[in-house]
């Protein structure tokens, strides 16, 4: 198993509504966990980070963590056209950040 | 402004004339990492330093250096480039007491 998977989509959700990522884990990863929101042609910006199990809400992103069944989900409210992107979940061995492949969203009007 | 500079953005070379991608951030972060970026295989890391004269391995580092001779530079070499080293290219540092990496705009590197 990968130290960090997601889905590469494309995950089409319509405008206003709740994208829903997810992303699955290996016991080789530390128990901290980043979502990164990447452009086309971009750098990678992050956008939630979390730490212990359960949610942790900031304006329209809300990160899950469940430690039992590890993984971690990222749920965008009221999706815009403007969060059309590529997610990148990422957490920790040791020293190195570790990311998944990355799940593109497309939010269309 | 709180930056981490990449020259160059965009770069096409030939197979084994040597390269050096500069990486600067003006941040006082300790930690600082360089990845590439290929489709289907996300972001991987190539190598990172912890501090001044501390780099490590990453999980790609083959036919890649780097030195970390003073805090804010971390510039990546590449001695002799091959084909399979065209990529984007991401240098990143990081706020340890954070956990957050903040990452450069990129370097498109081309190598024929």
């Amino acid at each position: 198993q990968k130290e960090v998977e997601q889905n590469s989509g494309p995950l089409s959700v319509p405008e206003g509504a709740i994208a829903s990522l997810n992303c699955t884990y290996s016991d080789r990863v530390s128990q901290s966990f980043f979502w990164y929101r990447q452009y086309s042609g971009k750098s990678p910006e992050l956008i939630m980070s979390i730490y212990s199990n359960g949610d942790k809400e900031d304006g329209r992103f809300t990160a899950q963590l469940n430690k039992a069944s590890q993984y971690v989900s990222l749920l965008i409210r009221d999706s815009q056209p403007s969060d059309s992107a590529t997610y990148l979940c990422a957490a920790y061995n040791t020293d190195k950040l570790i990311f998944g492949t990355g799940t593109r969203l497309q939010v269309f009007p | 402004e709180a930056q981490v500079t990449q020259n160059p953005r965009y770069l096409i070379t030939v197979t084994g004339k040597k390269l050096t991608v500069t990486c600067s951030q003006n941040m006082n972060h300790e930690y600082m990492s360089w990845y590439r970026q290929d489709p289907g295989l996300g972001l991987r890391q190539i190598y990172y330093s912890m501090n001044v004269e501390v780099t490590d391995k990453g999980d790609v580092p083959e036919g890649y250096k780097v030195s970390r001779k003073e805090k804010r530079n971390f510039p990546l070499i590449l001695e002799s480039p091959s084909p399979n080293q065209t990529s984007l290219y991401f240098c990143a540092s990081q706020n340890r007491a954070k956990n957050i990496q903040y990452f450069g705009a990129g370097t498109r590197l081309s190598v024929l």
